[in-house]
């Protein structure tokens, strides 16, 4: 059975240039998840999709980055326009069931973008 | 918001040692997990743990979700090189997926 996927696996634009990530869950997993780690830091949680809808979008910086995740199953990730500030990995998961943090989480192997 | 001190930073070990790592958060978590990352990959879970108290093990990975809910360790014997990786531990909170993480344990093993 694949994971999840993430395409690209590196990007590299300018300031105020935009960008969109791809994720491919896990098939059969309503829950995706975007997390982003900026360098050395913690990896913080963006939102999570249960099927297309946003469950919760807390953690997303600013109206800057917009995820969609249109039919319920990929999802996109579009920063625009990029900031310095948003260089980092950004990781996305998904898991079958949702509720409680009791269900496995499968990380994809993230997406490395650099703003110059 | 809610944060999870995670240390040490980083451990340079021989093969064979013991290591070990904690973390602690003024939040009460209701689950504890152990998540571990090789370069170019994501994290990948090593152990989860649901209950305060619980000890579970792994192989040679032992962790154990703290009495207080506030903290958790996790133990690796006699090391081996294919142990190298960032370590991290993430919490999460009853009724919610968030998973808040520590900085991470920079794991080094040398023959």
């Amino acid at each position: 059975e694949a994971g999840v996927t993430q395409f690209p696996s590196h990007s590299v634009i300018e300031k105020g240039q935009t960008v969109t990530l791809r994720c491919d869950p896990i098939s059969g997993h309503d829950n995706l998840y975007w997390y982003r780690r900026v360098m050395g830091k913690e990896i913080k949680f963006l939102l999570h999709f249960v099927k297309e809808s946003k469950q919760d979008e807390s953690g997303m910086p600013n109206n800057r980055f917009l995820a969609e995740r249109t039919g319920g199953t990929y999802s996109t990730l579009k920063v625009q326009p990029a900031e310095l500030e948003d260089s980092g990995v950004y990781f996305c998961a998904s898991s079958l069931l949702p509720g409680q943090g009791t269900d496995t989480q499968y990380f994809g192997p993230g997406t490395r973008l650099t703003v110059l | 918001g809610q944060q999870l001190n995670q240390s040490p930073q980083s451990m340079f070990i021989q093969e064979g040692e013991d290591v070990s790592m904690n973390c602690t958060s003024s939040s009460i978590f209701n689950t504890w997990l152990w998540y571990k990352q090789d370069p170019g990959e994501g994290p990948v879970l090593l152990i989860a743990l649901y209950k305060a108290g619980e000890l579970t093990s792994n192989g040679r990975l032992t962790a154990q979700f703290g009495i207080t809910r506030k903290d958790s360790f996790l133990n690796i014997s006699a090391s081996i090189p294919s142990d190298v990786g960032i370590y991290f531990c993430a919490g999460s909170f009853l009724n919610t997926d968030k998973l808040i993480f520590g900085t991470g344990t920079r794991l080094q093993v040398f023959p």
